[in-house]
């Protein structure tokens, strides 16, 4: 299975202060179809996941402007670029280039 | 809107089974395939398997194999997803999720295996 690592593991944000968070994957998530399958979710606080971020830097219906998407390969990156006492919660990212599709194992972000 | 809407919270004990149902509206069932995640306490999640609600094709996560058996009924657009001889370690809440991108979720649904 492809192991999916985030750091870091938890971050404390100011309002108004950008945050990142960066997802390595053990292989290469491009297809032969020439796309990228890596995803970002946000889980908010007794909520279920909601994707914010689709094929590596494609922002899904509805995600402000402030989340954006990046990387290459197996490297890639997730920032927001001011944060927002909304932003709370869990922030995944995910593989679906093969089966089974796999997680990180999660960046809680915090409100200063 | 499109959601899906899981059916309610329930409590096993070692050795039952749990069917969880998966009630998707606002959209066409057999356009989208339909996984199922799952979420123990403080873990990360969990992919278990996926159902092409179409033609009723299914993948399993290895680690489920012979416990887990997803299906669907096209006429009430409505996946399901059976877990057997549960134990302890499957308390979780579990998620449907719609398509390749999991774009909507159910709200989850709490299984609780306790003696």
């Amino acid at each position: 299975d492809i192991v999916m690592t985030q750091t870091p593991l938890s971050l404390s944000v100011t309002p108004g202060q950008p945050a990142s968070i960066s997802c390595k994957s053990s292989q290469s998530l491009l297809h032969s179809d020439g796309k990228t399958y890596l995803y970002w979710y946000l889980q908010k606080p007794g909520q279920p996941p909601q994707l914010l971020i689709y094929e590596v830097s494609n922002r899904f219906s509805g995600v402000p402007d402030r989340f954006s998407g990046s990387g290459s390969g197996t490297d890639f990156t997730l920032k927001i670029s001011r944060v927002e006492a909304e932003d709370v919660g869990v922030y995944y990212c995910m593989q679906i280039i093969e089966l089974p599709p796999t997680f990180g194992q999660g960046t809680k972000l915090e409100i200063k | 809107q499109v959601q899906l809407v899981q059916s309610g919270a329930e409590v096993k004990k070692p050795g039952a089974s749990v069917k969880v149902s998966c009630k998707a509206s606002g959209y066409t069932f057999t356009n989208y395939g339909m996984h199922w995640v799952r979420q123990a306490p403080g873990q990360r999640l969990e992919w278990m398997g996926w159902i092409n609600t179409g033609n009723g094709n299914t993948k399993y996560s290895q680690k489920f194999q012979g416990r887990v058996t997803i299906t669907r009924d096209t006429s009430a657009s409505t996946a399901y997803m059976e877990l057997s001889s549960l134990r302890s370690e499957d308390t979780a809440v579990y998620y449907c999720a719609r398509g390749r991108a999991m774009d909507v979720w159910g709200q989850g649904t709490t299984v609780t295996v306790s003696s």
